[in-house]
């Protein structure tokens, strides 16, 4: 119950597209969603974050889509640039009280110029 | 502001030592997590330290503890090293008004 299942595990697209990444969750009481974003040799940085009160949330050219009764949300990336080529990871947790982040696995990504 | 400032960044041990590393977070920020990030195992919670205090613990042998002292920084400890400890270990920092977390470099610890 507290996996987060994240697909795909690779992607590659052309310059200007737009990546999907998928996440599904199990445990109902999670209620905070970030996703990161890793470079290699660095710590993850957070992008943006939803919790299910909302069903998107933009910020630049990433979007969250959050999907409640499918316990599901994605992350959109809009005119995906080559420097946007990294692993991108989301996670899900409670919003207050002790903090624990459940990760999924891990989409690398790469935009080809 | 400063971010989040992990040392040493990288590490060389052999199996069977023991090894301490260290967090500082941001500043003002109380809530200190770490985390083990392999390739094979992905980004998984080891504690969460709040005030001084262990809130949470993840799935991992008592080998590896942790504390925070007054001033927020946080150090973890690895005791008996196994090869399968080579990781980069994550620290994450949070302020109380805010669900945010925010990840260091991380170290890289690797057991030979």
């Amino acid at each position: 119950q507290q996996q987060v299942k994240q697909s795909p595990q690779s992607l590659i697209v052309q310059k200007g597209g737009i990546p999907i990444i998928n996440c599904a969750y199990e445990n109902t009481a999670f209620d905070y969603f970030p996703w990161y974003q890793q470079f290699p040799g660095k710590g993850p940085a957070l992008l943006i974050a939803i919790r299910p009160d909302v069903s998107e949330k933009k910020e630049g050219r990433f979007t969250i889509s959050f999907n409640k009764s499918a316990k599901q949300f994605s992350l959109h990336i809009m005119d995906s640039q080559p420097g946007d080529s990294a692993t991108y990871f989301c996670a899900a947790s409670k919003a207050s009280g002790t903090y624990k982040y459940i990760f999924g696995t891990g989409t690398r990504l790469k935009v080809l110029a | 502001k400063a971010g989040v400032t992990q040392t040493p960044r990288y590490l060389i041990k052999t199996r069977g030592q023991q090894v301490t590393l260290s967090c500082s977070p941001i500043s003002g920020h109380r809530s200190v997590s770490w985390y083990q990030q392999t390739p094979g195992q992905g980004l998984q919670f080891l504690f969460e330290y709040f005030s001084e205090t262990q809130r949470n613990k993840g799935n991992f042998p008592g080998r590896f503890s942790g504390r925070q002292f007054s001033n927020s920084r946080s150090e973890m400890n690895v005791s008996t090293l196994e090869l399968g400890d080579s990781a980069l270990y994550l620290c994450a920092s949070r302020s109380i008004l805010n669900t945010e977390a925010f990840f260091g470099q991380g170290t890289r610890l690797t057991v030979v």
